[in-house]
C-alpha cells in the first residue's frame, strides 16, 4: 500500500505567477483535501474533492482552484500568486464513505513566493 | 475567536516525563477529534482519532475528549527524545468534513 505523495517538494515563484501542485492519494482512497500551512500555524482547509467534484471549500479566494482525476489524484492551482501564499501546501486523502474520518497527509510542497 | 485554541508552547520536558497537551474549541458541533504529530518540514502524521467524548489509549498515548467542557487532551507517557515534534489537534463536524486545526504545540524531550 502506497502513502500520499506530493510533487514538487519545493517551489519558488514570483508574485503574479501561477503554480500547479500535485497529489496522489493513498491506495483505496477516493477523497482528497488540500490545506495551507503558514509558518508556525496549523493547516487551514482550502477545499476537498470527492469523485472529481468539489465537496466543500474553506475561506480562500477563487484564484485557488483544483481538480481531481478519475484515479483520484488531484491538483491545486493558484493564480496571481501573492507573497502571503508562501506556505507548506498539504494534501490529505481519505475515504469519504467510510465510518472513520481519518485523513492521511502527504509530505507537502513548500512554496516560496518572492 | 478561533474555532480551535492550542497553546503553541514551546514545551520542554526531561526524558521519561508525562506530557499533557491540550486544545479547547468553541463549536459544539464538532464530533471527531484527532491528534497529529508533525516533524520539522514534514506532513502531519495521524496519532490518535476519537469520536465524541471519552478516552482512547494506544501504547504510550492517551487521548481524552470532554465535550461538555469543549476540551481535549493528549497524554504521552514515558516520553522519548523521538517524541520531539509539533503536536496538532484537529476536529471536524461530520465524517469527511473539513478539519479545523489548532496552531500546534512544539514539544522537546531532553535526553
Amino acid at each position: 500500500e502506497t502513502g500520499v505523495t506530493q510533487s514538487p517538494t519545493h517551489l519558488i515563484k514570483t508574485r503574479g505567477q501561477q503554480v500547479t501542485l500535485r497529489c496522489s492519494s493513498q491506495s483505496g482512497h477516493n477523497t482528497v483535501s488540500w490545506y495551507q500551512q503558514a509558518l508556525g500555524q496549523g493547516p487551514q482547509f482550502i477545499f476537498q474533492y470527492y469523485r472529481e467534484e468539489e465537496n466543500g471549500r474553506g475561506n480562500f479566494p477563487p484564484r485557488f482552484s483544483g481538480l481531481q482525476f478519475p484515479n483520484y489524484s488531484s491538483e491545486l492551482n493558484v493564480n496571481a500568486l501573492e507573497l502571503d501564499d508562501s506556505a507548506l501546501y498539504l494534501c490529505a486523502s481519505s475515504t469519504l464513505a467510510g465510518v472513520n474520518n481519518e485523513q492521511f497527509f502527504g509530505p507537502g510542497t513548500r512554496l516560496t513566493v518572492l | 475567536q478561533k474555532e480551535v485554541e492550542q497553546d503553541p508552547g514551546p514545551l520542554s520536558v526531561p526524558e521519561g516525563a508525562i506530557v499533557s497537551l491540550n486544545c479547547t474549541y468553541s463549536n459544539s458541533a464538532f464530533q471527531y477529534f484527532m491528534w497529529y504529530r508533525q516533524y520539522s518540514r514534514k506532513g502531519p502524521e495521524l496519532l490518535m482519532y476519537t469520536y465524541s467524548s471519552g478516552n482512547k489509549e494506544d501504547g504510550r498515548f492517551t487521548a481524552q475528549v470532554d465535550k461538555s467542557s469543549k476540551y481535549i487532551s493528549l497524554f504521552i507517557r514515558d516520553s522519548q527524545p523521538s517524541d520531539s515534534a509539533t503536536y496538532l489537534c484537529a476536529m471536524s463536524r461530520n465524517t469527511g468534513n473539513q478539519f479545523y486545526f489548532g496552531t500546534g504545540t512544539s514539544l522537546t524531550v531532553i535526553p
